[in-house]
């Protein structure tokens, strides 16, 4: 398998415009959890999915996020329109389960700059 | 208020020698305790899961310890190496809640 799988890779955009970032779970894991990280703030949960339904969106920051998981090999998180302040590396994470008693698999991450 | 915490510095260690990084928490009662590990420009990567039941475990040179009195876990690596070098992090849940929370993870530098 090749692991989770996160696109693009880097992003750099201007204040204001519409930022799509992707993920492909690894095939079989029914739970998918979106991170963001930063030195600030460490790496905080935005949401889970369990089975493709959101569970806990507590961590998403405001509504200029949202999340989608479709179908069971694939996940977006939005953000709409982004502000500086939403500069980071957002990663994506798969586990077969809940993710307090499984091990999570991280995607390599999307490093997002916004101007 | 909930908090984990790791190492407030950065832990330098010479190579052969033990490394010990610690994470408390405060108004937790985690089922579960783990510990990642994340090198620079990566995800992190799953090491060892403790449950609150287990006083101790172990996997080749790593040793996790979780004592739920203390409200605190170790991770011990021994005979250390310069690859162990990276940024370690602990991650619990909250009485089965589904989610982790993360700590802030502690830098170890092993020097050769």
């Amino acid at each position: 398998d090749a692991g989770v799988i996160q696109s693009p890779r880097h992003e750099v955009t201007e204040m204001g415009q519409e930022v799509t970032l992707r993920c492909k779970p690894i095939s079989g894991h029914n739970s998918l959890f979106w991170y963001r990280q930063t030195m600030m703030r460490g790496l905080e949960l935005l949401i889970y999915f369990n089975n493709n339904v959101p569970i806990d969106d507590s961590g998403m920051p405001e509504d200029r996020f949202s999340a989608k998981m479709p179908n069971a090999s694939f996940s977006t998180l939005k953000i709409q329109p982004s502000e500086p302040r939403d500069s980071a590396v957002y990663f994506c994470a798969s586990s077969f389960g809940t993710s307090g008693n499984n091990e999570q698999f991280f995607g390599p991450g999307t490093r997002l700059t916004v101007l | 208020s909930q908090k984990i915490e790791q190492n407030s510095e950065a832990l330098n260690i010479q190579e052969g020698k033990t490394a010990t990084l610690t994470c408390n928490y405060t108004n937790y009662s985690p089922a579960y305790l783990q510990w990642y590990r994340q090198d620079p420009g990566r995800g992190p990567v799953f090491l060892l899961l403790i449950r609150e039941n287990e006083k101790e475990k172990r996997k080749e040179r790593l040793k996790v310890t979780f004592d739920t009195t203390l409200k605190q876990s170790l991770f011990h690596i021994t005979a250390s190496q310069p690859a162990d070098s990276a940024t370690y992090l602990c991650a619990l849940d909250d009485t089965n809640a589904g989610k982790s929370t993360f700590g802030d993870g502690t830098t170890l530098t092993v020097k050769p």
